[in-house]
């Protein structure tokens, strides 16, 4: 499983775009890449997954770039409820048995 | 989707007892994954837990501190066995369904040992 790189933490205000960038250097040909958010005292849940290009959904959108190296979770307009850790995992989820290897997130905070 | 709860929410216990944790999901689920998360932390897989087998264990942990069973389909147990303040933790559980790439958390047990 590839080992992925966030930034630690980021800060922003309501009503603005968030990009939050992950490394995954490593990634193998078959390899998909996941985006979980965890609130606090709850469980993580998952956002979004993609494999190459541009996946967008109600909630997000996730950038790849061709080489797949590193990918882009954009959230539109943050609100205050959008406080919460943002986790980037990259693994072989092929079958849907995935086993998730979480690395250390990133800490978003939305500021009025 | 599928919907997961876990009991007790939390407990504090005193050191060298054993606490063991329950994972009822409200459908059928092939496989259920159990975590660890510390304060502050992020989240570290204890193990995987297939029903009618037994169960698969990262590094660093092993089934005697961690004895998992899976009975049927929509429920698992975890123990955490003889225990230490540095098992102090945020214990979940998760399952996933074949053939997507979600899996679904539960709200966790957090275990102060003191």
């Amino acid at each position: 499983l590839a080992k992925t790189t966030q930034p630690i933490s980021m800060d922003s205000y309501e009503g603005q775009e968030v990009n939050i960038t992950c490394s995954h250097n490593n990634i193998a040909t078959n390899d998909y890449i996941t985006w979980y958010q965890q609130f606090p005292s709850q469980g993580p849940r998952f956002i979004i997954q993609g494999y190459k290009t541009k996946v967008t959904n109600e909630v997000a959108s996730l950038f790849i770039p061709a080489d797949r190296k590193s990918s882009t979770l954009s959230l539109p307009r943050v609100s205050l409820s959008d406080t919460a850790v943002y986790y980037c995992l990259v693994g072989l989820f092929s079958g849907g048995y995935n086993k998730l290897i979480f690395g250390a997130g990133t800490r978003l905070a939305v500021h009025p | 989707s599928a919907v997961i709860s876990q009991k007790p929410s939390r407990d504090i216990c005193q050191r060298g007892t054993s606490l063991t944790i329950q994972c009822q999901v409200d459908s059928q689920v092939t496989m259920m994954f159990w975590y660890r998360q510390q304060p502050g932390q992020s989240l570290t897989l204890i193990a995987t837990a297939n029903q009618g087998s037994e169960a698969t264990y990262e590094s660093g942990f092993v089934i005697d501190k961690f004895p998992i069973s899976r009975p049927n389909l929509t429920f698992s147990t975890l123990t955490v066995s003889n225990m230490s303040p540095e098992d102090s933790s945020i214990y979940l559980c998760s399952v996933g369904a074949s053939g997507t790439y979600e899996q679904y958390f539960g709200p966790g047990t957090r275990l102060t040992v003191t």
